[in-house]
Parts: C-alpha cells; structure tokens; sequence
C-alpha cells in the first residue's frame, strides 16, 4: 500500500497570507495525483488533479506542483473560505488518501 | 448537473448489515466506474471499494473485504454497498463517488452509518 502523508497537520495562516501544504508518497505515484478540500459538514470536493491541473470552477489562486513523491498545493492569497481540511489522494497504484491538513487562521 | 445521492445510513447493530444507496443522474452512469469512500467521526477519508463501469470488475479495501459487497444496477442508475458483519469501526460517513481509478468527482452528500447496539 502506498502511504500519503501530509505536512503539516495543521497550518495557522492569515487572509491574504501565502499557503503552502505537502504530500508524501511512499512510492512513485507519477503525477497521479489529486487534492480535495472539506469544510466543515460537507463532502470533499475536488481542486487538483494530474498533480498541477485545476478543476472546473476552481479559482487560480489554487495551484499543485510536483511529481513522483513529492508534491505541494499552495494557495496564493487566502481567502475566508478557503479555511478548511485538504487531503491528497493518489491513485497511480489503488487509493490512498493522506491524513490531511487543517488550514485555520 | 452531475448529482449523487446517498442514503440507507442509520442505526445497525454489531454484526448486523445495511445497505447504501446511491442514486446517479446528470451524466452516463453506466460509463463510469464508481467508488465508496468512508469518514469516520473526526478522522480522514478511507477509500473503501471500486466497482467497473458494467459492474464486471470489483474491488476492496483489506478493511472490509469478504464482509461489504459493492454492486450497481446500470439500469436505474444506482450504486450499492452491501454492508454486512457490522462492527463499531465502521461507524462513519458514507459517501459514494464518480469515477474509478482517478480523481473522486463529484462526490455525495454522504450518509451517517453508526454501529451501536
């Protein structure tokens, strides 16, 4: 199984403030790779795919880099809403998601 | 609109079964694998099981293997999971999820599953 793993668990950060989140594969996953955001009461959501690409009607300021084992998701200037839980997702090699990170002011 | 619809959740008993529903509309169910994913109280998302577009091919997580049963019927656009031998760990959300060995998109509601007797 390939293990995800996410740093750090919990970012503190202000509104306009720059946010950069990790993900940790075991193993390659190649650019397999996907990023969900959750708030509070709702189901993930799907911001990143193939590593780098963005998902339908997610704004710019989201972007993911990376390939292999290593990968970012950085939002650029953050926004009230953009307060929530982020999780990687690989699935170059079945499915596993990273333990996720709490984004908080 | 790509809609997803769980429902089935509620109260079981431990060693006891349920069964998810997930009723598809606004795009082909029938070409798209089709995945459940779980959420346990304050924790993070467990991939459970992904079923094949024609429903052919299936697959488990080792946490529920020989006692949940994924399944479809293509024809009213709906996916299952058969939930047997019911134990306190499996207490969570529930939530079904379009697409197979890719990126989860959309995902449900979900629906609360809780293990108690």
């Amino acid at each position: 199984e390939i293990v995800m793993t996410q740093s750090p668990a919990t970012l503190s950060v202000s509104p306009g403030e720059r946010a950069t989140l990790s993900c940790r594969a075991s193993q390659s996953v190649s650019g397999n790779l996907a990023w969900y955001q959750q708030k509070t009461g709702q189901a993930p959501r799907l911001l990143i795919y193939g590593a780098s690409t963005r998902a339908t009607g997610i704004p710019a300021r989201f972007s993911g880099s990376g390939s292999g084992t290593e990968f970012t998701l950085t939002i650029s200037s953050l926004q009230s809403e953009d307060f929530a839980v982020y999780y990687c997702q690989q699935y170059n090699n079945w499915i596993t998601f990273g333990q996720g990170t709490r984004l908080e002011i | 609109e790509v809609q997803l619809l769980e429902s089935g959740g509620g109260l079981g008993q431990p060693g006891g079964s349920l069964r998810l529903s997930c009723a598809a509309s606004g795009f082909t169910f029938s070409s798209y694998a089709m995945n459940w994913v779980r959420q346990a109280p304050g924790k993070g998302l467990e991939w459970l099981s992904t079923i094949s577009d024609s429903g052919a091919s299936t697959y488990y997580a080792d946490s529920v293997k020989g006692r949940f049963t994924i399944s479809r019927d293509n024809s009213n656009n709906t996916l299952y999971l058969q939930m047997n031998s019911l134990r306190a760990e499996d207490t969570a959300v529930y939530y079904c999820a379009k697409n197979g060995w890719s990126k989860f998109d959309p995902w449900g509601q979900g629906t609360l599953v809780t293990v108690s007797s």
